[in-house]
């Protein structure tokens, strides 16, 4: 069973406007957050985090934000750009665990 | 530069005749572990490694093994392959565990036959 989803499989935004990519997971015990970026033919990179213990980290143009009472986080891109176009991943694991569960991918789409 | 090596790139087999795929890093980390990606299943973690000689067990091990004999290496292998491991393999590697941010090799496209 997929404890981390992704439901949007796609999504397109034309350049300078906002991308928000969405994230929910399924266990209450996962208090670590992460957002991969990957491009075609290579390996994910990673993006950026956050804890439980926070609600929203910005780092640059990209802003995550967790509600860990619904059991969400997304990440903003503003303003978004051409090279934003890849697909994201959203991970979480436990502080105390040592297994990663990754989401099925959004692909984002920055139309110039 | 710091980076996860991982080979061969691509690879076609066929069922039953077992392979490796390598993969090394040059960072030092302790944790390390293996991913597969899959269309509509995202990426799904096979096994991992806290340290050398300490593996376990992932949301999807079956079919595959590991071993972790030195800190920067950390092979995959499948004994007998199977058309439903046709998949792209990624290495990551990470300072401790896995809530830092893991490095991530380029990938290893399998097809079983």
């Amino acid at each position: 069973d997929q404890q981390v989803k992704q439901n949007s499989p796609s999504l397109s935004v034309q350049e300078g406007r906002i991308s928000i990519l969405n994230c929910d997971y399924t266990n209450s015990m996962f208090d670590y957050f992460l957002w991969y970026k990957k491009y075609p033919a290579e390996g994910p990179t990673f993006l950026i985090s956050i804890s439980s213990i926070k609600d929203k980290n910005e780092d640059g143009r990209f802003t995550v934000f967790l509600n860990k009472s619904a059991k969400h986080l997304s990440l903003h891109i503003v303003p978004s750009q051409p090279g934003d176009s890849a697909v994201y991943f959203c991970a979480a694991t436990e502080l105390t665990g040592n297994q990663f569960y990754f989401g099925t991918g959004t692909s984002l789409t920055v139309i110039p | 530069e710091a980076q996860v090596t991982q080979n061969p790139r691509y690879l076609i087999t066929v069922t039953g005749k077992k392979l490796t795929v390598t993969c090394s890093q040059n960072m030092n980390h302790e944790y390390m572990s293996w991913y597969r990606q899959d269309p509509g299943l995202g990426l799904r973690q096979i096994y991992y490694s806290m340290n050398v000689e300490v593996t376990d067990k992932g949301d999807v091990p079956e079919g595959y093994k590991v071993s972790r004999k030195e800190k920067r290496n950390f092979p995959l292998i499948l004994e007998s392959p199977s058309p439903n491991q046709t998949s792209l393999y990624f290495c990551a590697s990470s300072t401790f565990q896995g809530w830092t941010e893991a490095f991530f090799g380029q990938g290893t496209r399998l097809t079983v036959v």
